[in-house]
């Protein structure tokens, strides 16, 4: 099955610091890729869209300054937490579809961010 | 905007009961409903994806139905296990869309 990679699974970063977060499609060309974050007991929250090549689209409330996403390839997009804060503690969670794959979803492991 | 509705939020059942977990949605003009798992502090792993054109689609021990008229889907889990135990979380686009929107998830527990 398609398989989707998530780097790094944890981090741990002082509040001000900026920590990117890295998705990656391992076998499968990602038409497209969603962020979402996630909190203790909480359903999904989907943060953005990103298609290869065109800037994101990014959902109601959430910060593109903040939350910068950049779809450089077919199997890679990238989510940097600009001057994180403790309030963005959370699980970020990356998944992707590909061309064949029905607008199925592969997610990928996610990534706690802890900040300090 | 779609909205979705898990029921029951948890449930902890004993080893090899058969159990059925719901899933409601407002928006029934879908492409497409997903299943999918969640340990904790892990990522998501799909286990079913049923087409709009479809009523069912089956997976081992796992069924999963869809009435779009009535805007729901059932998970059904056959002789359930220990290592079934985790979240199950539904998630439906809204209509004219592909982006899924998530259910808050049943938290289930079989104990042995």
């Amino acid at each position: 099955g398609a398989v989707v990679s998530q780097h790094p699974s944890w981090v741990i970063c002082k509040s001000g610091t900026s920590v990117k977060i890295e998705c990656r499609s391992l076998d499968f060309q990602a038409t497209t890729m969603f962020w979402y974050r996630q909190f203790p007991k909480q359903s999904l929250m989907l943060m953005a869209t990103s298609n290869e090549g065109s800037k994101a689209t990014y959902e109601q409330g959430v910060e593109k300054d903040k939350f910068l996403i950049n779809h450089a390839s077919l199997t890679l997009s990238t989510l940097t937490v600009t001057s994180a804060h403790p309030e963005d503690s959370s699980f970020y969670i990356c998944s992707a579809t590909g061309r064949d794959s029905y607008n199925e979803q592969f997610f990928g492991p996610g990534t706690r961010l802890t900040v300090l | 905007k779609q909205e979705v509705t898990q029921i029951p939020a948890a449930l902890s059942v004993p080893e090899g009961e058969n159990l059925v977990l719901n899933c409601s949605f407002t928006d029934s003009a879908i492409y497409n409903l997903q299943w999918f798992r969640q340990d904790p502090g892990k990522g998501l792993t799909s286990l079913l994806l049923i087409q709009s054109s479809q009523r069912e689609q089956t997976s081992g021990r796992l069924n999963a139905s869809l009435d779009k008229s009535s805007g729901r889907s059932t998970l059904y889990i056959a002789a359930s296990q220990p290592g079934d135990s985790a979240t199950y979380l539904c998630a439906v686009p809204s209509g004219g869309s592909y982006i899924p929107t998530f259910g808050r998830g049943t938290s289930l527990i079989v104990h042995p």
